[in-house]
């Protein structure tokens, strides 16, 4: 069964930094890019990151360019999001999705996570 | 990057009746590769459909999704009391970025 778990969510303040985690279980996870997705309290989804499986092509959504980094260990079977210099903003729970195929860098997300709660305040 | 706009953004029906909702691209979507998921509360979204048209396994028939370009549309032929939630398209082979639409809050009327 395949499952995503996402961790280190938390209350940070203004400027601060935290890391996300996502442990991926039952597929073979060094196979498939990977997703980073969060959702405002009461809004819509927006994508914020995405990594091919052997982490060559990077993306980001503008909204968080030069301030979070994603990254995988496939070794350990997880995903990370580095998030810097953190708004009030950036407040959502944060889920991990994964690329349906394995044969492609781009595709629709058929696994999620959770989620976990990400709240920037002072 | 492609933004996309889904109407109406909320769809009030009953069950037994036939929902269509909407998904305008603002520029092309190549090869159709345009999804639709399902969000209930607490829950991570679901995906309905990708490839414009493809049921993801385990989806009921009553879900079909259409279109091509920049317009795009998810129909539910006759609405069960479970399909009552929101719905998002995305984008995700057009440019390196994804990008979600605004969803669509489908209620019972």
């Amino acid at each position: 069964e395949v499952q995503l778990v996402e961790s280190g969510g938390g209350l940070v303040k203004p400027g601060g930094s935290l890391r996300l985690s996502c442990a991926a279980s039952g597929f073979t996870f060094s196979s498939y890019s990977m997703n980073w997705v969060r959702q405002a309290p009461g809004k819509g989804l927006e994508w914020v990151s995405s990594i091919s499986s052997s982490s060559s092509y990077i993306y980001y959504a503008d909204s968080v360019k030069g301030r979070f980094t994603i990254s995988r260990d496939n070794a350990k079977n997880s995903l990370y999001l580095q998030m810097n210099s953190l708004r009030a903003e950036d407040t959502a729970v944060y889920y991990c999705a994964r690329v349906s195929s394995s044969w492609t860098r781009k595709g629709p997300f058929d696994y999620w996570g959770q989620g976990t709660l990400v709240t920037v305040s002072s | 990057e492609i933004v996309l706009t889904q109407s109406p953004g909320t769809l009030s029906l009953s069950p037994g009746e036939r929902a269509t909702l909407s998904c305008r691209a603002s520029q092309s979507v190549s090869s159709s590769y345009l999804a639709w998921y399902q969000q209930k509360p607490g829950q991570a979204p679901r995906l309905l459909i990708y490839g414009a048209s493809s049921r993801a396994t385990g989806i009921p028939d009553r879900f079909s999704g259409s279109g091509s370009g920049t317009d795009f549309t998810l129909t539910i032929s006759r609405l069960e009391p479970e399909d009552f939630a929101v719905y998002y398209c995305q984008q995700y082979g057009s440019s390196p970025r994804d990008t979600f639409g605004q969803g669509t809050k489908l209620e019972i009327k």
